[in-house]
Parts: structure tokens; C-alpha cells; sequence
């Protein structure tokens, strides 16, 4: 099955509501996670990331927590705005070097 | 600076011949990995290298596929005899460190569709 799974298509929420994306993770050690945000003809970019368990990612007034004991990385914001629109990408990294990608969340707000 | 960069950014190939994607990364990144993305999913992985180590393979669908690196510089990602499920857009990474949770960053793709 797949090590990431996140909330798939797409969210529609409006500008000021408040947002959750869903993102588990499989894994069988102690994983470093990431969110990643792609814009229409970009590659992805980082967006935040956490190492360990219980430590928080923030960017932009977006969070994210590592939470082990659910193997959780949901991500949140609590006032979406246009701008915020993209693809977003929760990601591992566990026993090697590369990423594993969840099949990505496309952010549409609405104004 | 520069960030990495990826040529052609599309291409357009007939099924059965070969293409060559090439990927510049950051100067002075010792890792660097190519990635595929499907349309609408997430990207998958295909191969690693770090300097001179022997590179992590593991993620290549098929013979069909090859990558090259020579030392910390350029790397050629080449698709023999293409069939249309390799249209994708293929992206390259680079990291500076070694540490897993370094930032890996990414090129704009090159968009391969195949007829």
C-alpha cells in the first residue's frame, strides 16, 4: 500500500475559512515528513517540515505537527487567503534517501 | 542563485524511439535524484546519487530506463524505446547535505509525451 496517504482532489474552501489537509504515514522507523506546495508549471518547493515527534513545522501561517502516536502530519491554517491556492504534497522520508509523496491535495480558495 | 535547471522543458517523442532529459543541479549540491509525476498523482521515485557513491536505482520502472552522472555535475536521464505510459513530467532534485531532512530542490520538469 502506499507509505503516504493525504487527503485527495481537490479542497474548495473560501477565503478566511479555516483548513485541514489529512496526512498518515506508514513507516517502520523514525521518519523525517514534509509538506511540499507546487505551483502550475513549477516543481515542487518546500513548504515545511519536521524531524522528530512532537516538533512543529510552520511557514506562512500554515502548521503541521509530528505526531507519532497517530504517525499523523496533518496540515492547518486558520484563515486560507487566494493566494494559498496550489498543490500540496505531504512527504516522507524513512529508510533511504528519497521521498515518498502522498498523491497531493489541489487548494483551490475562492474569494 | 541559480536554481537547478532541466531541458528540454517538453518533448514530444513517437513511441518506440529514445530521449535523453538532462538536469543541471545546483553547483555544489553532492546529492541529486529524478523524479516522475504522473498527471494528477504524486511523484514517484526513480534514482539517487550522492558524489561518488554508487547510485540507489531502485525506483527505475524497467530496463527501458538509465541515468547518468558524471561526478557532482550534470545528470542525463534517458528512456529507451519510450511506449505512452511514460508520458509524465520527469523532475531532478538536488540537496546539499547528507542529513535526510535537507531540503531537496526541485526544477520545473521536463513534460515528456508520447505518441
Amino acid at each position: 500500500g502506499d507509505s503516504v496517504v493525504q487527503t485527495e482532489g481537490q479542497v474548495l474552501p473560501s477565503e478566511g475559512d479555516s483548513l485541514i489537509v489529512n496526512c498518515s504515514y506508514e513507516t517502520t522507523q523514525y521518519p523525517s515528513l514534509f509538506w511540499y506546495v507546487q505551483y502550475p508549471g513549477e516543481g515542487p518547493q518546500l513548504h515545511l517540515k519536521a524531524m522528530k515527534a512532537n516538533d512543529k513545522g510552520r511557514n506562512k501561517g500554515f502548521e503541521a505537527m509530528y505526531r507519532k502516536e497517530t504517525t499523523s502530519f496533518h496540515l492547518e491554517k486558520d484563515s486560507v487567503q487566494e493566494s494559498d491556492s496550489a498543490v500540496y504534497f505531504c512527504a516522507h522520508i524513512d529508510s533511504g534517501y528519497a521521498l515518498n509523496f502522498g498523491k497531493g491535495t489541489s487548494l483551490l480558495v475562492t474569494p | 542563485g541559480a536554481g537547478v535547471s532541466q531541458s528540454p522543458s517538453n518533448k514530444v517523442t513517437e513511441k518506440g524511439k529514445d530521449v535523453e532529459l538532462r538536469c543541471d543541479p545546483i553547483s555544489g549540491h553532492t546529492a541529486l535524484y529524478w523524479y516522475r509525476q504522473r498527471l494528477g498523482q504524486g511523484l514517484e521515485f526513480l534514482i539517487y546519487f550522492q558524489g561518488n557513491s554508487a547510485p540507489d536505482k531502485s525506483g527505475l520502472p524497467s530496463d527501458r530506463f538509465s541515468a547518468e552522472r558524471t561526478g557532482e555535475s550534470v545528470s542525463t536521464l534517458t528512456i529507451q524505446r519510450t511506449q505512452q505510459e511514460d508520458s509524465a513530467v520527469y523532475l531532478c532534485a538536488s540537496r546539499t547535505s547528507t542529513r535526510r531532512g535537507a531540503e531537496q530542490y526541485f526544477g520545473p520538469g521536463t513534460r515528456l509525451t508520447v505518441t
